[in-house]
């Protein structure tokens, strides 16, 4: 299987900054990466498929970047609706497997 | 808007099966594929597997012979079977729309408990 690696766990920032969470294949995947968010009570948010295009509805802070084994998610100056849990997921081969998730907490 | 939601029992005990309904509004489920999600406490996530349109289905070989995926397409709904669970199967639950390797819609979950 394909080990997806998100290397923080957790990650404190306020509003107004800008974070990047990294996720890391261990083989290349080529572009076949999804990020999620994820907040309490609510349901999955697809944010970005193929590494780097923007879900219909997802805020242009947003972006996604990588290709290959190595993949971020930056959210440019946050707004406090971003707080939560993001996931990325693979999907080059089954079966799709997904990061650890990183929880992206208010400072 | 495309809309899931599980349902099932919240407790299970040892050995038994674990059965959830996930019901689809706003979308037909005989068009695209459905996917069922958990995860585990501590947040480790793991691809359950899913079903067509057409009723075929595919699954992840971590679950072996223990799950099943099927549907009910007159009420809009598919279902997840799980058997022979133990308590390492304790997760909250999810089913989502399947986009040809991601989910772009997804229940809220459902949590369930393993434990005799």
């Amino acid at each position: 299987d394909v080990q997806m690696t998100q290397s923080l766990s957790y990650l404190a920032a306020s509003p107004g900054e800008s974070v990047s969470i990294s996720c890391k294949a261990s083989k290349s995947i080529s572009n076949y990466l999804a990020w999620y968010q994820q907040k309490p009570g609510e349901a999955y948010k697809l944010l970005i498929y193929s590494g780097s295009t923007l879900q219909s509805g997802t805020p242009s802070r947003f972006s996604g970047s990588g290709s290959g084994t190595d993949f971020t998610l930056t959210i440019r100056s946050l707004e406090p609706e971003d707080f939560g849990l993001y996931y990325c997921q693979q999907y080059y081969e089954k079966p799709y497997t997904f990061g650890a998730g990183t929880k992206l907490e208010l400072k | 808007e495309v809309q899931l939601q599980e349902s099932g029992p919240g407790l299970v005990k040892p050995s038994q099966s674990l059965s959830l309904t996930c019901s689809v509004t706003g979308y037909s489920i005989t068009s695209n594929y459905w996917g069922w999600i958990r995860k585990f406490p501590g947040n480790k996530m793991e691809w359950m597997g899913y079903i067509s349109y057409s009723g075929s289905t595919s699954y992840n070989p971590s679950l072996k012979s223990r799950i099943s995926i099927t549907r009910d397409t007159s009420k809009n709904q598919f279902f997840l079977q799980l058997n022979s669970v133990t308590t390492e199967d304790t997760a909250t639950y999810y089913c989502a729309r399947w986009k040809g390797g991601y989910f772009d819609y997804w229940g809220q979950g459902v949590m369930v408990t393993v434990s005799s």
